[in-house]
């Protein structure tokens, strides 16, 4: 089946450590995205990216980092420079404009803890 | 800067009908959807306007005013499983103004349906 998979769906790691959450997705779709969602929040935009080997910073980008080397992939790292890094993670994908729908779909999510 | 209002939460009987209400203030627009999700799962779709007017799914319907900066999403016949957060997103152009699918998203608006 299509679709977009994240893992692992629970997280927890030490202050100071970089952890990298991951995200694939299947539906050859162009465009990926991530986002942060805090209790009873909207979706924050970390990072986006339209094509391979090419990305642009969202709202909140600061302590995060990010790689597209393939299409199909498109990880996130949450480094020791995010004061608050505890958080409900949430990547998306999307055709490129042009090609049908403008829907994001999203992948099941990673919760992050940092104690 | 960007700007999407909803109510934070909202409450509805089984097998009414409740509004939701979104206004916008966002640098572009270039359509806007309403996402349901549940608690601890991804956001999924429900609804695309791009145009004035209103649009109907099944028991959902989502309506646009460009010129007001509004929309609101209807749901008729309510269910228990329809307790969730609401989200509206607008999509809007990116960095340089070209077309993007980049979503600003509110921050949600919880409903209760209750027996």
């Amino acid at each position: 089946d299509g679709g977009i998979t994240q893992s692992p769906k629970y997280l927890f790691r030490k202050e100071g450590q970089n952890v990298t959450l991951s995200c694939e997705q299947n539906l050859n779709h162009d465009a990926m995205y991530w986002y942060r969602q805090d209790p009873g929040q909207g979706l924050r935009l970390i990072y986006y990216s339209q094509i391979v080997n090419d990305f642009q910073k969202g709202d909140i980008a600061e302590g995060y980092s990010v790689s597209r080397e393939k299409k199909e992939s498109f990880p996130l790292t949450v480094t020791s420079a995010q004061k608050n890094p505890t958080a409900f993670y949430l990547c998306a994908s999307s055709p490129s404009p042009g090609q049908g729908t403008y829907e994001q779909y999203f992948g099941p999510g990673t919760r992050l803890t940092v104690t | 800067g960007q700007n999407i209002d909803q109510p934070t939460e909202m409450t509805a009987t089984e097998g009414a009908i409740v509004q939701i209400n979104c206004t916008y203030q966002t640098s572009g627009f270039n359509g806007l959807f309403w996402y349901q999700q549940h608690a601890g799962e991804a956001p999924t779709f429900l609804s695309y306007n791009v145009l004035d007017g209103l649009e109907e799914k099944g028991r959902f319907s989502s309506f646009l005013s460009r010129s007001k900066g509004y929309s609101y999403l209807l749901l008729k016949e309510l269910q228990m499983k329809d307790s969730a957060s609401y989200l509206c997103a607008v999509r809007v152009p990116g960095e340089y103004g070209g077309a993007t699918n980049k979503l600003i998203f509110g921050t949600g608006t919880l409903l209760a349906v209750q027996p």
